[in-house]
């Protein structure tokens, strides 16, 4: 069954470090998501993407956030500068069409220290 | 600006019985409604969804209800077993910002614990 990939598992980082998380979505779908679960919280929304641009973007993605697809297949999120609050769970989405599910990677834990 | 609700942060069911689960929500133009069940360290799973035309969607132990009018729905499960304890999330999908997004706005989710 076609799933969708995320890496790495689970991400430490220095404040202020640049880090990439990394997601393969499933081949055939057209948009794509970054949300993101805070520890016992809710899980946000942050970015989408179709038609290889942004289509939308929560106040949480700032300019310190950042998404491409360079090669049509990875789905890649960019923080800059890290801070302690991007620490979460952040998961990459994909979706065939507009009334189909989305399916979700099983999170990168990030961890800022 | 909560558009999606659920008012219910927990809920305990014994096994076997029916388990209810609520999901309230504020904008209109939301047409279709999605129910992901999530463990903890893991991506939420889907579980099942249902289209504004519709009123109820089920499959198999799960069911969907949505009133249009109250802006509400609910997800069933009978008969609930010790395997369905988990976080579920309520989360609706429309063309808030036109074309090319249709991101899904999630709920806080209820935790279902099914007693033995």
């Amino acid at each position: 069954e076609p799933e969708v990939t995320q890496t790495p598992s689970h991400q430490v980082t220095q404040m202020g470090q640049e880090v990439i998380l990394r997601c393969v979505p499933i081949s055939n779908h057209l948009y794509f998501y970054w949300y993101r679960q805070i520890l016992g919280q809710k899980v946000e929304f942050l970015v989408s993407f179709y038609n290889n641009e942004i289509s939308e973007k929560s106040e949480i993605f700032d300019d310190q956030f950042s998404v491409e697809r360079p090669d049509g297949s990875n789905f890649t999120l960019k923080i800059r500068s890290t801070k302690l609050e991007d620490s979460a769970m952040y998961f990459c989405a994909s979706r065939l069409g507009q009334g189909s599910e989305a399916f979700f990677g099983q999170g990168t834990r990030l961890t800022v220290v | 600006d909560q558009q999606v609700k659920q008012n219910s942060p927990s809920l305990s069911v014994q096994e076997g019985r029916i388990s209810i689960l609520n999901c309230d929500y504020t904008n209109s133009m939301f047409d279709y409604f999605l129910w992901y069940k999530k463990y903890p360290a893991e991506g939420p799973t889907f579980l099942i969804s249902i289209s504004s035309i519709k009123d109820k969607n089920e499959d198999g132990r799960f069911t969907v209800f949505l009133n249009k009018s109250a802006k509400h729905l609910s997800l069933h499960i009978v008969p609930s077993q010790p395997g369905d304890s988990a976080v579920y999330f309520c989360a609706a999908s429309g063309a808030l910002s036109g074309a090319g997004s249709y991101q899904l706005t999630f709920g806080k989710g209820t935790k279902l614990s099914v007693i033995p």
